[in-house]
C-alpha cells in the first residue's frame, strides 16, 4: 500500500520557521517527482512546490518563491518543505503528494496524498 | 499563476447528470492536455478522479467522465449518487507550475 505521512506543522508566530515531513512507503519513492499543496481554511487547493526524483530539479509558485524550500532524503524516502519568515497568509493545511507519472516536471495529476499537517501562523 | 475558475456551486439529484466547468488560458487548458480533477470530502484529503483530460485511474468510477474545448475543461458526473456529494478540483500544467481551480461544491439534492 502506498502511503504518505505528513509531519512538522503546528502554531508558530509570524515570522518563525518550520519544517515539515513526509514519510513515504509503497513505492520507488526516487522515481517520481513529489508536491506540497496547501488549503487554506475553508479555500481552494494552492500547489506550493515540488521537487524531481533526483531531488536535481526543484520548482515554487510565485507565493513561495523565496521563504519556502523544498528536499528530499532518497535514502529515508522522505519529503521535507522547510518554511522561513512565517506569515498569517501561510495558515493552511499542508499535503504532500505523488505526481501519478514518473516525469520530471509537476503536471497537477496526483494520484496519492497524505492526510496532511496544520500548520498555523498566529501571535 | 491565476487560479482556474469554477462555479462555486452545482445540483442535481440523484439519478441525474451535472458537468463541471474549469475555464483557463491559453497558457494552461488551451495549450496542454494536462488537465486533473480531484474529489473532495470534508476533512479528507483530495482524491485522484481525471488526468490527461479524460482518463481515468484505476478504480474510478465510469460514471466520472471529462472532456476539454479551447480554454474550457469539464467533469460530467452522470447517475448523481449521494455519495459524489463533495468538493470538485480542477488543475491544469503550466511553465510556471501546476495551478488549481477554485473548486466547486457540488450538493445531491
Amino acid at each position: 500500500e502506498v502511503l504518505l505521512v505528513e509531519s512538522g506543522g503546528g502554531l508558530v508566530q509570524p515570522g518563525g520557521s518550520l519544517r515539515l515531513s513526509c514519510a513515504t512507503s509503497g513505492f520507488t519513492f526516487d522515481t517520481y517527482t513529489m508536491s506540497w499543496v496547501r488549503q487554506a481554511p475553508g479555500k481552494g487547493l494552492e500547489w506550493v512546490s515540488a521537487i524531481s526524483g533526483s531531488g536535481g530539479s526543484t520548482y515554487y509558485s510565485d507565493s513561495a518563491k523565496g521563504r519556502f524550500t523544498i528536499s528530499r532524503d532518497n535514502s529515508k524516502n522522505t519529503l521535507y518543505l522547510q518554511i522561513s519568515r512565517l506569515r498569517a497568509e501561510d495558515t493552511a493545511l499542508y499535503y504532500c503528494a505523488k505526481d501519478y507519472r514518473t516525469v520530471t516536471q509537476p503536471r497537477g495529476a496526483f494520484d496519492i496524498w497524505g492526510q496532511g499537517t496544520m500548520v498555523t501562523v498566529s501571535s | 499563476q491565476s487560479a482556474l475558475t469554477q462555479p462555486a456551486s452545482v445540483s442535481g439529484s440523484p439519478g441525474q447528470s451535472i458537468t463541471i466547468s474549469c475555464t483557463g488560458t491559453s497558457s494552461d487548458i488551451g495549450t496542454y492536455n494536462y488537465v486533473s480533477w480531484y474529489q473532495q470530502h470534508p476533512g479528507k484529503a483530495p482524491k485522484f478522479i481525471i488526468y490527461d483530460v479524460s482518463n481515468r485511474p484505476s478504480g474510478i468510477s465510469n460514471r466520472f467522465s471529462a472532456s476539454k474545448s479551447g480554454n474550457t475543461a469539464s467533469l460530467t458526473i452522470s447517475g448523481l449518487q449521494a455519495e459524489d456529494e463533495a468538493d470538485y478540483y480542477c488543475s491544469s500544467y503550466t511553465t510556471s507550475g501546476p495551478v488549481f481551480g477554485g473548486g466547486t461544491k457540488l450538493t445531491v439534492l
